[in-house]
């Protein structure tokens, strides 16, 4: 597999449960980001990762919201206690991280969050 | 704060038109990067175009071209001859040019292209 992988596709959640979201980069990338995608809208920055430092967060709604890489690659978005308004399509995205890939980022297909 | 506006919520045009989608963007800094995604029905994102700041030239990719104007924050993108194939939702997007690693991405709200027979 060449591109980003996020598992599962489709997730749906009662209001209040736990949830984990898996993305797999493409191998040797040093760059990950979390994006939220509501319905009708661009994508929203969430966090960032180089390797396993997570250096920006500022972007997460809540202390609701965590995310891991804690060996450099896979990386898992979790949010507790989930309401309605998490209800999204969570999109990982990851990026060589070099002079030449800077800025580039590569999708992966995302993560269909409904709470219901 | 960066911000990118695309006021063109949706188009529909017919096959073989050509059609412009307007981008433009807001930062205060000086060095920054440009782009141009495409959103399938499937979801996933995928990558048109980077453009410098510092590079205004216009570019062309087959079918598709960009103009950057510097002086109006625009970033335009344009398709000629439009096919179905072309159905989609497009989104701007702007980072700030840091050194060393990626920068994250702000996105517009987006395009919807619809492109009947």
């Amino acid at each position: 597999g060449a591109g980003v992988s996020q598992s599962p596709r489709y997730k749906v959640a009662k209001r209040g449960q736990d949830v984990a979201l898996r993305c797999d980069p493409i191998s040797g990338h040093v760059s990950l980001f979390w994006y939220q995608q509501a319905l009708g809208q661009g994508p929203e920055f969430l966090t960032y990762f180089q390797n396993e430092a997570q250096l920006d967060k500022s972007g997460l709604p809540s202390d609701r919201f965590f995310a891991e890489r804690p060996e450099g690659s896979v990386s898992t978005l979790k949010i507790q206690r989930t309401q309605q308004e998490d209800s999204a399509v969570y999109l990982c995205a990851s990026s060589p991280g070099t002079s030449l890939g800077l800025g580039e980022q590569y999708f992966g297909p995302g993560t269909r969050l409904t709470v219901t | 704060a960066q911000k990118v506006t695309q006021a063109q919520t949706e188009i529909s045009v017919v096959e073989k038109e050509d059609v412009t989608l307007d981008c433009v963007y807001e930062t205060r800094d000086t060095t920054y990067y440009l782009f141009w995604y495409k959103q399938p029905p499937s979801g996933e994102l995928v990558f048109l175009i980077r453009r410098n700041s510092f590079d205004e030239q216009n570019e062309i990719s087959g079918r598709y071209s960009w103009n950057f104007q510097k002086s109006t924050s625009s970033f335009n993108f344009t398709i000629t001859a439009s096919q179905v194939v072309d159905s989609a939702v497009y989104f701007c997007a702007l980072s700030e040019a840091n050194t060393g690693t990626a920068s994250k991405l702000t996105f517009g709200t987006g395009t919807r292209l619809q492109v009947t027979l």
